[in-house]
């Protein structure tokens, strides 16, 4: 079975600039989180996302938004980039709510 | 509040030396505990999920325990390409899909 893909895997962007990152994943999982990882702050919750809709945000600005299409693909987007959203952003997938997840390889964003 | 705390934050471990790391949490209504290892760079990679107090689960030289309180990630005659972060993970009390992680323990194992 495929695991978790991220695409792409590395972006350079610049401040003010919007970016869009894409998460396909496991075959029939239908729940779909994002996260952001920093040195400093972790591995932190962005949202989740469940047969195309949001049931769950973490504290993050409105910048920051997320959507899922039919097949349960998603795709994050952040706009107005600042210098601080430069973060490994991660994607996992699961079955339903509470079950194990699958992390993506994560797509690592430079805001410059 | 829904917590989880790691310990220690770095380990370094001479190769066969084996040690334990510490996951304790606070969150009403456990619905499962997960560890998982990451690599520099990569996303994090499943190793166990545990399920309620007493459960154990084995993987090559790693060992998973819980308690009502804690969990133990057990590592036996370590070598080094064990070398990673391992970081363990709970759904919030309050909302399952949502998964909180602790800060993970660096793990360095010299040959």
């Amino acid at each position: 079975k495929a695991g978790v893909t991220q695409t792409p895997r590395y972006l350079i962007k610049t401040r003010g600039q919007q970016v869009t990152l894409s998460c396909s994943p496991i075959s029939g999982h239908r729940s779909v989180s994002w996260y952001q990882q920093t040195p400093g702050q972790g591995l932190q919750f962005l949202f989740e996302y469940f047969s195309e809709t949001q049931r769950n945000k973490g504290n993050f600005p409105g910048r920051f938004s997320g959507r899922q299409f039919s097949n349960s693909r998603s795709e994050m987007n952040v706009s107005t980039l600042e210098l601080g959203d430069s973060a490994l952003y991660l994607c996992a997938s699961s079955g339903g709510p509470g079950d194990t997840q699958y992390f993506g390889p994560g797509t690592r964003l430079t805001v410059l | 509040e829904d917590q989880v705390t790691q310990s220690p934050e770095a380990l370094r471990l001479q190769e066969g030396e084996s040690s334990s790391l510490n996951c304790s949490y606070t969150v009403s209504g456990l619905r499962g505990l997960f560890w998982y290892r990451q690599d520099p760079g990569k996303g994090p990679e499943f190793l166990f999920t545990l399920y309620s107090a007493g459960e154990e689960k084995e993987k090559e030289r790693l060992k998973a325990t819980l308690t009502k309180k804690e969990s133990f990630l057990h590592i036996t005659a370590p070598k080094p390409e064990d070398s990673a972060t391992y970081l363990c993970a709970v759904p919030l009390s309050s909302s399952a899909s949502k998964i909180i992680f602790g800060s993970g323990t660096r793990l360095s194992i010299r040959p």
